[in-house]
């Protein structure tokens, strides 16, 4: 079993969709928690952090449930701008800050 | 802005050879991190460092080595190349982290290389 696991894609969706991620991760240790989004070709960028109570970023929203191991990504009113690669990304106890990703949902908006 | 450059957008080596790949950060991280990308296989980690001349093994450590003389340069080594290490190789830092401020853990990328080994 993968470390971290995200849903499988494609997710492919109508512009002014909503749309959710589903990951989970397996070490109950794990001490922080992201969103990374990966354009075709680019390198992998912070979309946002997750918190334990939840963040709202614009359209964008993460969830966190600790008991559960889950993180969530919900995009609200999709944009043609918003596909691309998701990467849940989850990081251990020690001090290096090592990340686990996982191997990411690509998502296409279409018009 | 933090910048993390890597010496080379594209690379093509032949099989034995000894490859070198750069990378530059130039925001006094004290992390880097060396990653290989292929397609299904997601973000594997090769070695990482948090220190100058510290370096410890990632997931997949087998067939590279790694240098770190300055806490601004990280660099990946490829001692004798292989068709198997046809890759993404993507370089990234982020700041020691601190107890309260998991968001430090963030890892800014470079633009990564793309290596392919005839």
């Amino acid at each position: 079993r993968k470390e971290v696991e995200q849903d499988p894609g494609p997710f492919n969706v109508p512009e002014g969709a909503t749309v959710a991620f589903n990951c989970t991760y397996s070490n109950s240790a794990s001490q922080s928690f992201f969103w990374y989004r990966q354009d075709c070709r680019k390198e992998p960028k912070l979309l946002m952090s997750v918190y334990s109570s939840g963040n709202e970023d614009g359209r964008f929203t993460a969830q966190l449930n600790r008991a559960s191991q889950y993180i969530s990504l919900l995009i609200r009113d999709s944009k043609l701008s918003d596909s691309a690669t998701y990467l849940c990304v989850v990081n251990g106890h020690t001090n290096a800050g090592k990340s686990t990703f996982g191997d990411g949902t690509t998502l296409t908006v279409k018009p | 802005d933090v910048k993390v450059t890597q010496s080379s957008r594209y690379l093509v080596k032949r099989t034995g050879e000894k490859v070198f790949l750069e990378c530059v950060q130039d925001m006094d991280h004290e992390n880097m991190f060396w990653y290989r990308q292929d397609p299904g296989l997601g973000l594997r980690l090769i070695y990482f460092s948090y220190d100058v001349k510290m370096k410890e093994k990632g997931d997949i450590p087998e067939g590279y080595s790694v240098s770190r003389e300055k806490k601004e340069r990280f660099s990946l080594i490829l001692e004798s190349a292989s068709t198997n290490q046809t890759s993404m190789y993507l370089c990234a830092s982020s700041p020691l982290r601190t107890a309260s401020h998991s968001v430090q853990d963030t890892q800014y990328f470079g633009p990564g290389t793309r290596l392919t080994v005839l």
